[in-house]
């Protein structure tokens, strides 16, 4: 079956860092692009940042631009997100999601991400 | 960079039909998604390019993009389709745009 799932989230103090990973399963995952997309409690979808299938190409929201970073590594099929400098704003649900073409046709269930002092 | 919006609610009696309104600049020219969301799950993706569904979408969910409004149309509402429907369109600026979210009520 075709999947992926999150893990990494947790509660952090501003300031500090964090690392999420979605491992992906049932499908040949170097040939899509992926997405992080987030979720605020009670908000809307806030989208994160893209990779290109190969890792060569990334696009950033300019709210997390130069604090996260998107990254990939094919051979184990996993997508990550390294979170620095994290501030109380960066507080949500964080989904992995696959590219096709413009949309995003498969997510994961989710990792929650709190950022309090 | 560009923008979507939605109407934070919309309410429609179980049976009958509702339609969610994505609104942006010339979004006709853009191709928009759907996405179903209920309480406590993930989205998923239930129409794609303006008026496409992927397998096991029933033919009640429906879209539709031109000029400076996306609709999706839910047919014979169930209450089943209580939920929020989230929009998303792709700009060559932005990237992936979402609209803000609309909660579906079945009454």
């Amino acid at each position: 079956q075709v999947h992926l799932v999150e893990s990494g989230g947790g509660v952090v103090q501003p300031g500090r860092s964090l690392r999420l990973s979605c491992a992906a399963t049932g499908f040949t995952f170097s040939r899509f692009s992926m997405s992080w997309v987030r979720q605020a409690p009670g908000k809307g979808l806030e989208w994160v940042a893209i990779i290109s299938y190969d890792g060569t190409t990334k696009n950033y929201a300019d709210s997390v631009k130069g604090r996260l970073t998107i990254s990939r590594d094919n051979s184990k099929n996993t997508l990550f997100l390294q979170m620095t400098s994290l501030r109380v704003e960066d507080s949500a649900l964080y989904y992995c999601a696959r590219l096709n073409g413009d949309y995003l046709d498969l997510w994961g269930p989710g990792t929650l991400v709190s950022v309090s002092s | 960079s560009y923008e979507v919006t939605q109407p934070l609610s919309v309410s429609v009696a179980l049976g009958q039909t509702a339609k969610i309104i994505c609104g942006g600049n010339n979004i006709g020219s853009k191709t928009v998604h759907w996405y179903q969301q209920k309480p406590g799950q993930a989205p998923i993706l239930i129409i794609y390019r303006d008026n496409n569904r992927p397998s096991g979408i029933p033919e009640r969910f429906s879209g539709s993009n031109s000029g400076n409004t996306a609709t999706l149309t839910i047919s014979s509402v169930q209450a089943g389709d209580e939920a929020d429907y989230h929009c998303q369109a792709w700009d060559s600026t932005s990237l992936v745009v979402f609209g803000g979210g609309t909660k579906l009520t079945v009454l």
